[in-house]
Order: C-alpha cells, then sequence, then structure tokens
C-alpha cells in the first residue's frame, strides 16, 4: 500500500528555521518532491530528492533518507509569505503515479 | 515554455448535473497528464491518469470520469454531480520519462461547488 504521513500544522516565528518531516510507506520509489500551495492556489514545485543527503535552493533545504523511508524540508530565514501548506510526495518505479502527502500546514508569526 | 491552463476557474453546479473540466498543455509533446481532487483543508487525491492518448489509469472508483481526446488536452466529465464532488480540481502534467525535469507541474485549478 501507500502511505505518506507530515505534521498537519506548524507554527514558527518569522526569522526562524523550521524542519518539516515526511515519512512514507510506498510499493515503489523513484523520487521525493515538496511542493508549496498557499491557500486557494495551486502547488508549485520546491525540490526534488532521488538520492540520499542534502539537496540545498536558497532558503530552503530537502533532506532524503531512503533506507528510513524518511524525507524533512528545511526553511531557513523564514519570512511571512512561507505561510501555506508544503506537500510531500512520491513518485512510483514506473516514473507514472505521484502519491502525496496530506499536507502540512506552516504558519510564520511575526 | 510549457504552459498548463484549465477551465473555468469556479464552477456551481445542482446536484444530478453533467459535469465537463478541461484541461491543455502547450509547449510540450507526449506529457503525462493528471487529475486530483483537493477537498477543503485536505491532501491530493489522484483520480486520474494518463501515458498517452485514450490511454486513462482511475485510481479511485467513483462517478467521475477522464478522457484525452489530443495528446495535450485531457477531459474530466461526470453525468451526475454528488454533494461529495465539491473540491478543488487541479490538472497537472509532467514530462514523460526520460523527457525532461522530474516533477509534476500543476494548472491553476476550477473549485467547484455542489449544491
Amino acid at each position: 500500500g501507500q502511505n505518506i504521513d507530515q505534521p498537519t500544522e506548524m507554527t514558527a516565528t518569522e526569522g526562524a528555521i523550521v524542519q518539516i518531516n515526511c515519512t512514507y510507506q510506498t510499493s515503489g520509489f523513484n523520487g521525493l518532491f515538496w511542493y508549496q500551495q498557499h491557500a486557494g492556489e495551486a502547488p508549485t514545485f520546491l525540490s526534488y530528492n532521488v538520492l540520499d543527503g542534502l539537496e540545498e535552493k536558497g532558503r530552503f533545504s530537502s533532506f532524503l533518507s531512503r533506507s528510513k523511508g524518511y524525507s524533512y524540508l528545511l526553511l531557513k530565514e523564514l519570512q511571512m509569505k512561507d505561510s501555506a501548506s508544503y506537500l510531500c510526495a512520491v513518485r512510483d518505479n514506473y516514473g507514472q503515479n505521484f502519491v502525496f502527502g496530506p499536507g502540512t500546514r506552516l504558519s510564520v508569526l511575526p | 515554455s510549457q504552459t498548463i491552463h484549465q477551465w473555468p476557474a469556479t464552477l456551481v453546479q445542482p446536484v444530478g448535473s453533467p459535469l465537463s473540466l478541461e484541461c491543455t498543455v502547450e509547449g510540450t509533446s507526449n506529457p503525462n497528464l493528471y487529475w486530483y481532487r483537493q477537498a477543503a483543508g485536505r491532501g491530493l487525491q489522484l483520480l486520474f491518469y494518463s501515458v498517452g492518448i485514450g490511454q486513462i489509469s482511475s485510481e479511485v472508483p467513483q462517478n467521475l470520469s477522464a478522457s484525452r481526446p489530443q495528446d495535450r488536452q485531457f477531459i474530466l466529465s461526470s453525468k451526475k454531480l454528488l454533494l461529495s464532488d465539491s473540491g478543488f480540481y487541479l490538472c497537472a502534467w509532467s514530462p514523460s520519462p526520460g523527457q525532461g525535469a522530474d516533477t509534476q507541474y500543476f494548472g491553476p485549478g476550477t473549485r467547484l461547488t455542489v449544491l
């Protein structure tokens, strides 16, 4: 079966660092993706990991451990505009199907 | 560059009425196409995906259907809407394997309210 878990909600302060965790159990694996979704809008791509380790893109970094079925998204120097839902998704072996987690709603407070 | 369009942006329909949502992609060929539904405050539920014209895979049995009459056109339909069909419908595309960047790109979405 397919199962992806994320915390439902998180709160952090402007300028701080926050880590959003994602654990997955899927029948196949060909990459893990993080998306950002502001309320009422479509998701936008943030990062992609297919090998173990850390991928850094500006203020955002994503980490993957395939043996543990675990990933996290790290957001540094938080800004008010980072308040959004963050979706973790796993792509299956054949590269055709994406399974999404429930999303983590992040609130950044002044 | 590639773009993805969806319409309409918002829709209010009575229970039992038909539905047709359209999605088109520009600037690429032979994309994988997807329909998702997102209920209020929930994650994305994959409804259908397609790897080519006339090839549709259904992930969730329900009163919805999908069709791909052309390479870059994906249509979501229903003959009779239910209240539970309300939600935010998202179309997405991704390059077919070996064709480019490894991610999905989402359209702007259609917000459907069934009354």
